[in-house]
């Protein structure tokens, strides 16, 4: 099991410009969520996936940011354009499940983004 | 409504002396409730859940919490701190479906410090 893999580690870039992040979730989880961590607001819930499809994307803070699952084994978080503030770790997590009663989220070891 | 309140941002122990990690959280329903742990640029990891069983739960690494629903408490706590344990601890609470889903919402976590 290689766990929740996550593309790239860091990820430096000018203000204006289009970020991509990515995720392959763990294979057999239904479930994918993306989380961003700052030191000011914690970690917070962006968007999560059943079975591919985007359940609840009420934590994506404005337009230019958009998430994808294209099929079961690969996810997407784009900023289109970037700014400063965006910049955060960013995480991606599966489950069997809401993560709830079945079984625990499992977590990337994140993508570190600095927008200059 | 849920959430949680971390009430201390950092905890320094010596080590081999008891830890106390505090965490209080509010909510409409029966909730469920679990301990993550993140060490250093790291994802998070599951160390135990209370799901409405034992009110006692034991975790990984030695770590056990108590619900308490008459405080709205479920602290983490250890007998004896390893230099191991130092790492960002969060407290996080699920409450009822939201349209069917319920999420997860984190606190803002506990830095633990383990001086030798």
């Amino acid at each position: 099991d290689a766990g929740v893999i996550q593309s790239p580690r860091h990820e430096v870039t000018e203000m204006g410009q289009e970020v991509t992040l990515r995720c392959k979730p763990i294979s057999g989880h239904d479930y994918l969520f993306w989380y961003r961590q700052t030191m000011m607001r914690g970690l917070e819930l962006l968007i999560y996936f059943n079975n591919n499809v985007p359940i609840d994307d009420s934590g994506m803070p404005e337009d230019r940011f958009s998430a994808k699952m294209p099929n079961a084994s690969f996810s997407t978080l784009k900023i289109q354009p970037s700014e400063p503030r965006d910049s955060a770790v960013y995480f991606c997590a599966s489950s069997v499940g809401r993560g709830i009663d079945n079984s625990p989220l499992h977590f990337g070891n994140g993508t570190r983004l600095t927008v200059t | 409504a849920q959430s949680v309140t971390q009430l201390d941002s950092h905890v320094s122990v010596s080590e081999g002396t008891p830890v106390l990690l505090r965490c209080n959280y509010s909510s409409s329903y029966s909730p469920s409730l679990f301990w993550y742990v993140q060490h250093p640029n790291k994802g998070l990891q599951l160390l135990l859940k209370y799901t409405s069983a034992a009110t006692l739960v034991k975790g990984i690494n030695g770590f056990e919490a108590e619900f308490k629903k008459s405080e709205t408490s479920f602290h983490l706590t250890k007998p004896s701190a390893h230099m191991s344990d130092a790492a960002e601890y969060f407290c996080v609470v699920s409450d009822t479906p939201r349209g069917g889903y319920s999420t997860l919402t984190f606190g803002k976590g506990t830095m633990l410090l383990v001086s030798p």
